[in-house]
């Protein structure tokens, strides 16, 4: 069974920067899994930040902003603002029409 | 683009949930889209329960796929989810949702999302 994993819950300060990452048990994230990130905040639908890794969705600010660090996905928030406070979903492609999700991040900015 | 989950929010234990999003703002039959169904337990993660594609042709996850049936209806623009046999464990907030599958894939549009309850 395919699992991505995420970081359960991190914390950053105002103004700083923060790196959460997205990985697979079965191996290392790889830009052929077209990894995208989406934010979402209680009651809300999930808002598309990034996809094919670092491909920042319209509008989003460039203080996000997607990679591969080693062997797993990244998505690195520099400058963290107090709305910034969401839960944080990484999403691998897994072929044929299917796609997992990780387990969310939920990010604490304080 | 816009999508909106329809459907009864109340559905009894071992009955079949069933829901459909329709597409405004394009045509669902095109090449470079999925039309995909996520759904959400209370304070959960977001799950996949799988896509469609404008021909029928059809992706469950593998967890589900025993319970799933997703069609399309493209005169219109419509796209619908069954899932059969549901327990407490069925309750969520489902969403509809715009996959790409041409050079890319990911969600790019999201519908608002229905909460459906299941209870007796």
């Amino acid at each position: 069974q395919t699992v991505v994993t995420q970081e359960p819950s991190f914390s950053v300060s105002p103004g700083g920067t923060v790196t959460l990452t997205c990985g697979l048990n079965s191996g290392s994230v790889s830009t052929t899994y077209y990894p995208s990130w989406y934010q979402q905040t209680p009651g809300q639908a999930p808002r598309t930040l990034i996809y094919s890794t670092n491909t920042r969705s319209s509008g989003v600010p460039d203080r996000f902003s997607g990679s591969i660090l080693g062997n797993k996905a990244a998505l690195t928030i520099t400058g963290a603002q107090a709305d910034d406070e969401s839960d944080y979903y990484c999403v691998l492609y897994m072929g044929s029409g299917l796609w997992v999700f990780g387990g969310g991040t939920k990010l604490t900015v304080l | 683009l816009q999508l909106q989950e329809s459907g009864p929010g109340l559905v009894k234990p071992s009955e079949t949930l069933s829901l459909t999003c329709t597409v405004s703002g394009d045509s669902i039959s095109t090449n470079d889209y999925y039309w995909v169904w996520i759904r959400q337990p209370p304070g959960k993660g977001l799950e996949l329960i799988g896509s469609i594609y404008y021909t029928g042709s059809t992706f469950y996850n593998p967890s589900l796929k025993s319970r799933v049936s997703i069609s399309v209806d493209t005169s219109k623009n419509q796209f619908s989810l069954r899932l059969s046999s549901v327990t407490a464990a069925d309750t969520a907030v489902y969403y509809c949702a715009r996959g790409r599958r041409s050079r890319t894939y990911y969600f790019d549009y999201w519908g608002q999302g229905t909460l459906v309850t299941v209870s007796s």
